[in-house]
């Protein structure tokens, strides 16, 4: 069945690093693709959105590219701050196109310290 | 623009007690809503969905119930707690199949359970 597999954290980075999580997905068809962020103490706030192939979501100075080739929407930002210390969220709709029943991973904890 | 309201913020109810978590959405009718919970370090798992108003979906087995009595209205409810009841609590909603087609969930603030 479909789902997502997530990096798992907790990931520790200095304020300025480069940071990669992973996320690959199976699923039938091409569904959009998520990541959500988790701000402590907090519900979560959609980051970005991927919808088709190749496409690029970018917010905040998050990137993510949805790759048909390696199933994968890797969330990269090159240089974090300590404001991004958050848990996220890789996800994506179990049918696509209805807004109903999302996947999500199991979420990365990031911690960025100055 | 639409807003998702969740409380109470935090609540500490001892073992046995009942449970009722409000959600409320505004500016937008007849959402899709859903309730998740969120254990300590881990994922999130869907609890309930609902399309319309009486209509409600269960994903897991689970001493919790869920009602929609109004179009914007979600509640959670348990008659009797358990300790691993406990945990964060998060209500969505979505655009329905019927006013766009969208994949968007859109999270309240979340309600922090302890059970003691």
């Amino acid at each position: 069945g479909d789902s997502v597999t997530q990096m798992e954290g907790p990931v520790t980075l200095s304020e300025e690093a480069f940071l990669t999580i992973n996320c690959t997905y199976t699923a039938t068809g091409y569904p959009s693709l998520f990541w959500y962020v988790q701000y402590p103490g907090e519900g979560l706030q959609l980051l970005l959105k991927a919808t088709k192939a190749d496409d690029k979501g970018s917010n905040k100075g998050f990137e993510a590219t949805y790759r048909k080739e390696t199933t994968s929407f890797h969330l990269e930002k090159g240089s974090v701050q300590v404001s991004d210390s958050a848990v996220y969220f890789c996800a994506l709709p179990i049918i696509p196109n209805t807004g109903n029943q999302f996947y999500f991973g199991t979420g990365t904890s990031l911690t960025v310290i100055p | 623009s639409q807003t998702i309201h969740q409380w109470p913020a935090t609540l500490v109810q001892p073992v046995g007690s009942p449970l009722s978590l409000e959600c409320t959405v505004e500016g937008t009718s007849n959402p899709n809503l859903y309730w998740y919970r969120q254990a300590a370090g881990r994922g999130l798992q869907l609890l309930f969905y609902s399309v319309g108003i009486g209509q409600i979906s269960s994903e897991v087995p689970q001493n919790l119930s869920a009602s929609r009595p109004q179009d914007r209205q979600f509640i959670l409810s348990s008659k009797k707690l358990l300790l691993s009841d406990s945990g964060f609590y998060l209500c969505a909603w979505s655009v329905s199949w019927g006013q766009a087609r969208t994949d968007t969930q859109y999270f309240g603030p979340g309600t922090r359970l302890t059970v003691l």
